[in-house]
Formats: C-alpha cells, structure tokens, sequence
C-alpha cells in the first residue's frame, strides 16, 4: 500500500508565480490536511479537506492560498503571486476517516523556495 | 485551546544512553497525544499515540511515552539511544471537538554521539 505521495518534492518560483502543490492521499483515505513547516518551527496546520469539501480552513492565509480535494486526482494547493516569506515546506496528511484521535499519515513534503 | 511546548529545542546524548524528550501540553478538552519522528527531508513517520487507554504507551523503535495528567506531560523515552535515532522529533496534541488538525511543538533535535 503506497503512502501519501506529493509532488514535486522542490519547487523553485520567482516572487508573483504561482504555485501548485499536489497530495495523493492513501489508498483508502478521504481526509486530507495540510501543513505548512517554516525553517525551524513546527508544523503548522492550514487546511483540512474531504473528497469535494473544505472541513476547516482556519490555518489558510486569508488571500493567495486555495486548496481543493475534486472528486478525483489529488489534492491540490494553490499559491498564488507567491512571495519569499511562502518559501517553506509544504506537508500533506490523509487519514481513512475524521475525529482527533485518528492517526493522520504524512507525505515526503514539497519544498517551496521562492527567489 | 490547545498546543504543546517542547523543551529543548537541541538534545544530545550518548549512544547507549538514555533518551528523554519532553513534552508539556495545555488542552482545555481531554487530549490525545502523538509523538512523531522527522528524518531529514523526509515526512514525519508516527512514533506512538495516546487515545486514553493506558498512561504508558509504547511505539515503535523501542520508544515510549507516559502520560501524566497532574503535570500536564507526555515526555518521550528510550532506554538506550542508537545511532539511527538521530532525528528531529516532534510532540503534537488534538482532541478540541470540532477539530481535527493537529497542533505540533516546535521539534526536539535529537544527536546521538558514537
């Protein structure tokens, strides 16, 4: 059973790009979370998603930042006009289904660097 | 609310000796408790996690953790560090209803001295 996939694993763009990050969850899963990790700091939380729905968008940066979970394919955050302080890694978690006390798996990251 | 502080941001301990990471959280709710390890440039892999069952909880690569609600704690432990245990780890708390993400501490850099 292949884990959470994410790609690309590094991403370089130019401040006022856009970027794209993609989640594939667990086989199975239908809950996805993402995460953002500034250089050393923790995980922060951002957005939880199931198949078609934002749950919980509480942690996404009001502008420039979406994040979808269609009804098929992975799960995508968008960034757009990117700017330096977005440089940072970018984490994707899926679980088989929602509440605090499931385990959620985490994918390899796709680091941002923004020039 | 919830969150979590770790201390000792950098920890350093002989190979063969005794692991101690500490982990302190503040839950308004009754919490659940995660503990993860970070290999570098890798995701964070699940250690152990504590869904109320029993206080001491084991994990995986001979670690575990305690859960004690009087001083508000779940310190990580391993009896005797080996090399590959180099990593940075990383305490995390949920349980707010309504809530599903995970609130993390800032991660405990584990060196493990030959």
């Amino acid at each position: 059973n292949a884990g959470v996939m994410q790609n690309p694993r590094h991403l370089v763009r130019r401040r006022g790009q856009e970027a794209r990050l993609r989640c594939s969850p667990m086989k199975g899963h239908s809950h996805v979370y993402w995460y953002r990790q500034l250089p050393e700091e923790g995980l922060k939380f951002m957005v939880y998603l199931q198949k078609e729905n934002i749950i919980d968008e509480s942690g996404m940066p009001k502008e420039r930042f979406s994040a979808e979970f269609p009804k098929e394919g992975p799960s995508i955050l968008r960034i757009q006009q990117v700017v330096r302080g977005d440089s940072a890694a970018y984490f994707c978690a899926s679980s088989p289904s929602g509440g605090p006390v499931e385990t959620q798996y985490f994918g390899p990251g796709t680091r941002l660097l923004v020039l | 609310a919830q969150s979590v502080t770790q201390l000792g941001s950098h920890v350093s301990v002989s190979e063969g000796a005794l692991v101690l990471l500490r982990c302190n959280y503040s839950s308004s709710v009754p919490p659940y408790l995660f503990w993860y390890v970070q290999y570098p440039n890798q995701g964070l892999q699940l250690l152990l996690k504590y869904t109320s069952a029993a206080t001491l909880v084991k994990g995986i690569n001979g670690f575990e953790a305690e859960f004690k609600k009087s001083e508000t704690s779940f310190h990580l432990t391993k009896p005797s560090a080996h090399m590959s245990d180099a990593a940075e780890y990383f305490c995390a708390v949920s349980g707010q209803t309504g809530a599903n993400n995970l609130f993390f501490g800032t991660g405990t850099r584990l060196t493990v001295i030959p």
